[in-house]
């Protein structure tokens, strides 16, 4: 069935570092591809999407690009703030269906000034 | 993007009980969802709450146990019945934003009701 395997946290960064996360999926057909982020005590924020190959999407100094080469959405960030600490989860909807979504595990970020 | 509101945010409950979480949205939708997240988990879904029918539940969901109203199209409730403690978690109501055949292919979440079941 469809998956998403991302790399396991926690991830602790410096301030200004840069930021990368891993997401890899498992799919039938052209899934959309989500990464939603969850600030301490807080739901899910959607932060970026795409929806075909080569498609990047950014947001908020984030960005992924889909690729379906290596069937890969990696999140990056150039320069990381103490705001940024949260949980990341990469999401992807089953196509063809009712736009389910399936998540992965989520990673932690830990950025420190 | 939509505006949804949850509640309650939270509550402690005791064995045995149910909870009703309710999940209102600023627009008319037509998908609505149902996921738990686990202490320290990823999100998983339990069901799609379908206007005007029974909701459709996930492999490993029981609508016994969870059972989903969805009376118009921007309003749905969450029971948790019999709860054990098992049951602590995250609840979150989830839209897709829009209606079909319009929809965006974008879910929207609300704040999540944190339940600890004693």
């Amino acid at each position: 069935g469809n998956s998403v395997t991302q790399m396991e946290g926690p991830v602790t960064l410096s301030e200004e570092a840069f930021l990368t996360i891993n997401c890899t999926y498992t799919a039938t057909g052209y899934p959309s591809l989500f990464w939603y982020v969850q600030y301490p005590g807080e739901g899910l924020q959607l932060l970026l999407k795409a929806t075909k190959a080569d498609d990047k999407g950014s947001n908020k100094g984030f960005e992924a690009t889909y690729r379906k080469e290596t069937t890969s959405f990696h999140l990056e960030k150039g320069s990381v703030q103490v705001s940024d600490s949260a949980v990341y989860f990469c999401a992807l909807s089953e196509p063809g269906g009712y736009n389910k979504l399936i998540f992965g595990a989520g990673t932690r970020l830990a950025v420190h000034p | 993007s939509a505006v949804i509101s949850q509640k309650p945010s939270r509550d402690i409950c005791q064995r045995g009980t149910s909870l009703t979480i309710q999940c209102q949205v600023d627009s008319q939708v037509t998908m609505m969802f149902w996921y738990r997240q686990q202490p320290g988990q990823s999100l998983t879904l339990i069901a799609t709450a379908n206007q005007g029918s029974e909701a459709t539940y996930e492999s490993g969901f029981v609508i016994d146990k969870f059972p989903i109203s969805r009376p118009n199209l921007t309003f749905s409730t969450l029971t948790v019945s019999n709860m054990s403690p098992e049951d602590s978690s995250i609840y979150l109501c989830s839209v897709e934003e829009g209606r079909v055949p319009f929809a965006k292919n974008i879910q929207y979440f609300g704040a999540g009701t944190r339940l600890s079941v004693l």
